[in-house]
């Protein structure tokens, strides 16, 4: 199966840790993208990757960081700056090189002890 | 500074209905558009896009269309069934230092009653 997956589904965070989200594709392509999601509205851009070893912030970086190492894999660190991070959160991917359309993972929702 | 907005934050109908969400966007020279479906804690799923250079694009049961003059978009959903309720959003090309970076609106919820 070709897809985008996430994971945890859940993940609860304690105050001052930092916590890693998972995002992995195997549909071979280039850009990668994280979003948060919170009720009520649209997705917001956190940071995205053109290419592997290659990342730019999005709307709302701040207390968040990620890493491209891999072509397949953008992991998302929430880190203990970000002070509110209970949202849903949501990576993507698509085609660089002909495609418009991104295609997202089925989300992790992050929740705050 | 650029948006994409939609009309209505909930629209419920009957079974059987049709549907009718709409988007509005403020980029003229935007070329590309594209409909998704979020269900309930699930990320979004693509139902269909359409090009500017087009008036009107069709699917299953789901037809785009749009209105470049009034800058207008808009997703018909023929005889809705349950299983069409969802968040449905829009999302428009764009670009930031060169890099693709599309731009969505805040999302419809739809409601269909059996």
């Amino acid at each position: 199966d070709g897809g985008i997956t996430q994971s945890p589904k859940y993940l609860f965070r304690k105050e001052g840790q930092n916590v890693t989200l998972s995002c992995e594709q195997n549909l071979n392509h280039d850009a990668m993208y994280w979003y948060r999601q919170d009720p009520g509205q649209g997705l917001r851009l956190i940071y995205y990757s053109q290419i592997v070893n290659d990342f730019q912030k999005g709307d709302i970086a701040e207390g968040y960081s990620v890493s491209r190492e891999k072509k397949e894999s953008f992991p998302l660190t929430v880190t203990s700056a970000q002070k509110n991070p209970t949202a849903f959160y949501l990576c993507a991917s698509r085609n660089s090189g002909t495609q418009e359309t991104q295609y997202f993972g089925p989300g992790t929702r992050l929740l705050v002890l | 500074g650029e948006s994409v907005g939609l009309h209505l934050p909930t629209l419920s109908v009957q079974e059987g209905d049709n549907s009718i969400i709409n988007c509005a966007y403020s980029n003229s020279a935007s070329d590309y558009f594209i409909w998704y479906k979020q269900e309930s804690g699930k990320g979004p799923q693509f139902i269909i896009d359409i090009r500017s250079n087009m008036d009107k694009r069709q699917g299953q049961r789901v037809t785009v269309l749009l209105n470049k003059t009034v800058k207008h978009l808009s997703l018909q959903i023929a005889a809705t069934q349950p299983g069409d309720s969802a968040v449905y959003f829009c999302a428009e090309k764009g670009a930031r230092g060169g890099s693709y970076i599309p731009t969505f609106g805040r999302g419809t919820s739809l409601i269909v009653h059996p």
